[in-house]
Formats: structure tokens, sequence, C-alpha cells
């Protein structure tokens, strides 16, 4: 059965400041998806990760991943108000499936 | 970028009432679309996979009795909650396949049953 753990669950920082969200899965998968939830709204697409090493940039946004390790990271540089949501990993359950395992979601709160 | 739409937005109703959700892709055609449920405050878990013209394929115990789906056309899903009950309140999202691996999420419905 395929997990994903995502860390921290909670994160409060200030305007300004660097933070990185983990996000860890069980097996093998080709591919991860970044995803922002505002609350009572649907998913908003950030990012899809397709293979080892990549990244990709928006803003103040950095995802990478790395596929040996089963890990990817969502780094947040600078951060400002408008980043405070709850942020979603999300790893195919079955290679090309397109069914979704979703990690717990970390809340972020910019403080200004 | 790509739309789907679901219908209503919020629904209230009576215990041992149906409800039926709508799912609508705008400007493509998909013939998957996805049914997930969201707690408060958790996260997203996988109903069953909407697949158009064929029977939906339910996660672990997901009740397919109680959460029909029905893929009609190449643009519409639907899930009805039978007979809700309270404990079936919650966040209900459809997400649709375009050209087979990029999913789109609808705005949700968020259910309440009294």
């Amino acid at each position: 059965e395929l997990k994903v753990e995502q860390n921290p669950l909670f994160l409060s920082m200030q305007e300004g400041k660097n933070y990185t969200i983990y996000c860890n899965y069980s097996t093998t998968s080709d591919r991860l998806y970044w995803y922002r939830q505002d609350p009572g709204k649907s998913l908003e697409s950030l990012f899809v990760l397709l293979s080892n090493g990549a990244v990709k940039q928006e803003g103040r946004l950095m995802a990478s991943l790395d596929t040996k390790a089963r890990l990817s990271t969502l780094h947040i540089t600078a951060a400002v108000h408008d980043l405070s949501a709850t942020y979603f990993c999300a790893v195919d359950i079955q290679g090309g499936s397109e069914k979704l395992v979703f990690g717990k979601g970390t809340k972020l709160t910019v403080n200004p | 970028g790509a739309v789907v739409s679901q219908h209503p937005s919020r629904v209230i109703c009576k215990s041992g009432t149906s409800v039926k959700i709508e799912c609508r892709s705008l400007d493509f055609q998909a013939t998957t679309m996805f049914w997930y449920r969201q707690f408060p405050k958790k996260s997203l878990m996988l109903m069953a996979t909407s697949n158009e013209g064929s029977k939906a394929t339910y996660e672990q115990g997901v009740e397919k009795d109680k959460f029909l789906i029905n893929h009609a056309s190449l643009t519409l899903s639907t899930l009805t909650v039978t007979s809700a009950h309270p404990e079936d309140s919650s966040f209900y999202i459809c997400s649709a396949l375009r050209r087979g691996r990029t999913q789109y999420f609808g705005p949700g419905t968020r259910l309440t049953v009294l």
C-alpha cells in the first residue's frame, strides 16, 4: 500500500523567511504532484514532477524530486502572506493510473 | 486552463434522503473522472474512478451501493449519496482526466446532512 508522508503538518513562519516542506512516499512512482488548497476551496495545481532530479520553480515556490530517496521538497523563499494555504503532495498509486494518494497536507501560515 | 465544474457547490439535506452531485468537464472530454472525499482539515481520499460507458471502480472500504456513480457522457459524471446520514457530511471533490494524464479538479461540493 502506497503511503505518502508530509512534514511538517503545520508551519507558521514570518514573512521574508525561507522554509521547506517534505514529502516522502513508500513505493516507486513516476509522478509526484504538489497542490495548493485555500480554505473552503478545491485544489490548485502547482507542480508536476516527472523524473529524478526534476526541479520546477514558480515565483517563491520551488519543487524538487529525488526518486531514489522517494522524496520531494517544496521550498518557500522569502515567504509572503499570500502563500498562506494548505499544501498537499500526491503520488500516482499505480504508475500511469492517475489514481492519487495524497499526503495529509501542510497548513502554512505566513505572519506579517 | 481546463475547467471542471461541480453542482451544487453546497447542499444541506435531511437524513435519509439522497443527494446527487454533478461533475462536468466544460472544455474537454474526459473518459475518466475521479471522486474524492475530504473531511474537515484532513486530506483527500480517493473514493472511486468513474469511467465513461462502464461501471465505476471503487476503492477499498467505499460502499458502492451508498455512493452511486454514473458517467453517462464524456463530460459528465454524477455521484449520488443514497440514504444520506450525518456521517456522510463532507467535502466532495471530483477531478477529470485530460489526455490521459493531466488531472483537473472541480471546485468541490460541501454536503451537510442533518
